[in-house]
């Protein structure tokens, strides 16, 4: 299984801010396999980038990823109230799947 | 409107089982994948297991290999989580997830992401 690591652990940021997140894959992985969610508790996760830098429907441009190989980033540009959440990156392949273990953004 | 639909909450003991279903409507069951996820309390995103019915053989993650199985009914267009052998820190909200564009196939390897999701089972085990 391909170990995903999300940085930072916390992220603590005003709105209008934006935030820079980080997953580092601990091997080499294909662009079309990284995903990102955002998930809210009580909720069921919600799908934001797929493909690595594809938005998924309904989500804002202020989300946005890029990435390849081992180091892939989620930015969300003018942080607003609903984006404090916690956020994972995800691995699927058919050889495995896999998370990261998330990034908390919290309201400063 | 595709649509994931899990049975209800379970109380467990210590070394039993638990089966939790994943009806899925609105969606071509055989050309999709099934993956199941775990979240315990105060924890992060898991992966258990996933079926792609069309290929048969569910797939699960180290941590759960001999004490999980995933099966799915075509005919009802369900799938089914087992985990056996439960243990206190099995209790977890456990979500089944799928993905409306299929898999993504590159010559032998597919990928997918899942747009899709369950409302969750809470499984609670406890003596």
């Amino acid at each position: 299984e391909i170990a995903l690591t999300q940085s930072p652990a916390t992220l603590s940021l005003s709105p209008g801010e934006r935030a820079t997140l980080s997953c580092t894959a601990s091997q080499g992985v294909r662009s079309a396999s990284l995903a990102w969610y955002q998930k809210i508790r009580g909720q069921a996760p919600r799908l934001l980038i797929y493909g690595t830098s594809t938005r998924a429907a309904g989500i804002p441009d202020r989300f946005s990823g890029r990435g390849s190989g081992t180091d892939f980033t989620l930015t969300i540009n003018r942080l607003e109230p609903e984006d404090y959440a916690v956020y994972y990156c995800q691995h699927y392949d058919s050889s495995s799947v896999s998370f990261g273990q998330g990034t908390k953004l919290e309201i400063k | 409107q595709v649509q994931l639909v899990q049975s209800g909450a379970e109380v467990k003991k210590p070394g039993s089982s638990v089966k939790v279903s994943c009806k899925a409507s609105g969606i071509t069951f055989n050309s999709i994948s099934i993956i199941w996820v775990r979240q315990a309390p105060g924890r992060g995103l898991r992966w258990v297991g996933r079926i792609i019915p069309k290929l048969g053989t569910p797939d699960f993650a180290q941590d759960y290999q001999g004490r999980v199985m995933i099966t799915a009914d075509e005919s009802t267009a369900t799938a089914y989580l087992e985990l056996s052998r439960l243990r206190p820190e099995d209790t977890a909200m456990y979500y089944c997830a799928t993905s409306r564009a299929g898999l993504r196939w590159e010559r032998t390897t597919y990928y997918s992401y899942m747009d899709v999701w369950g409302e969750g089972t809470a499984v609670t085990v406890s003596s």
